[in-house]
């Protein structure tokens, strides 16, 4: 199974921060990663796939880059919502696998 | 909009099937664009993908489940489900049924039913 490895496992930011959450597969998987948001007690949402495209209604201050192995996910200007647990995913192999997540947490 | 809606026992005993159904909602489960799948989610813990359905019964299966694990699409209901044999404490969890938009390259999941807590216990 590939495994994806996210770093860092929390952080603690402020509203209006930049903050940069990395994630890398144990082989490549081109750019077949997906980036979910999840708050407490609530499901999973979409927020950018194929690495880099922004999955519709998301907010343009979220952002995904990178291929092969390593991959960046974005959030400039921090926003109250945007305090979560943030997963990546890989969609190249089958079993699809997950990140063990972010918690980005208040500062 | 696309709906998922899972429905099932929210407690089984040790050794037990646990069974769930997840019904679809404006758009066939028939359609061979999706894998139809289930995720499961531990307390406290991340996301682990237990396996999908498609094309009308073909199935991919998460190997650390499959000795234990069936998942079927009934296709005159708009439905597919999931069947996991023998449980024990460790598959508590909340289990999503997600569609899986594999057609769209690359793969994503678009979709997800609200969760349902499975709590193993006698």
């Amino acid at each position: 199974d590939i495994q994806m490895t996210q770093s860092p496992s929390s952080l603690s930011a402020s509203v209006g921060d930049r903050v940069t959450i990395s994630c890398r597969a144990s082989q490549s998987i081109s750019n077949s990663l997906n980036w979910y948001q999840q708050k407490s007690g609530k499901t999973p949402k979409l927020l950018i796939y194929g690495a880099s495209n922004l999955q519709s209604g998301v907010p343009s201050r979220f952002s995904g880059s990178g291929s092969g192995t390593d991959f960046t996910l974005t959030i400039t200007s921090l926003q109250p919502e945007d305090f979560a647990t943030y997963f990546c995913q890989q969609s190249y192999y089958i079993p699809r696998t997950f990140g063990l997540g972010t918690k980005v947490e208040i500062k | 909009q696309v709906q998922l809606q899972e429905s099932g026992p929210g407690l089984v005993k040790p050794s037990e099937t646990l069974s769930l159904t997840c019904t679809v909602s404006n758009v066939s489960v028939s359609s061979g664009s999706y894998y139809w799948t289930w995720i499961r989610q531990a307390p406290g813990k991340g996301l682990e993908w237990i396996g999908y359905v498609y094309n009308r019964g073909s199935t991919n299966y998460n190997p650390s489940l499959k000795s234990r694990l069936t998942i079927s699409v009934d296709t005159s209901k708009n439905q597919f489900s999931l069947k996991l044999a023998s449980v024990t404490a460790a598959d508590t969890a909340v289990y999503f049924c997600v569609r899986d938009y594999w057609s769209s390259l690359p793969p994503q999941f678009d979709y997800w039913g609200q969760g349902i807590l499975v709590t193993v216990s006698s």
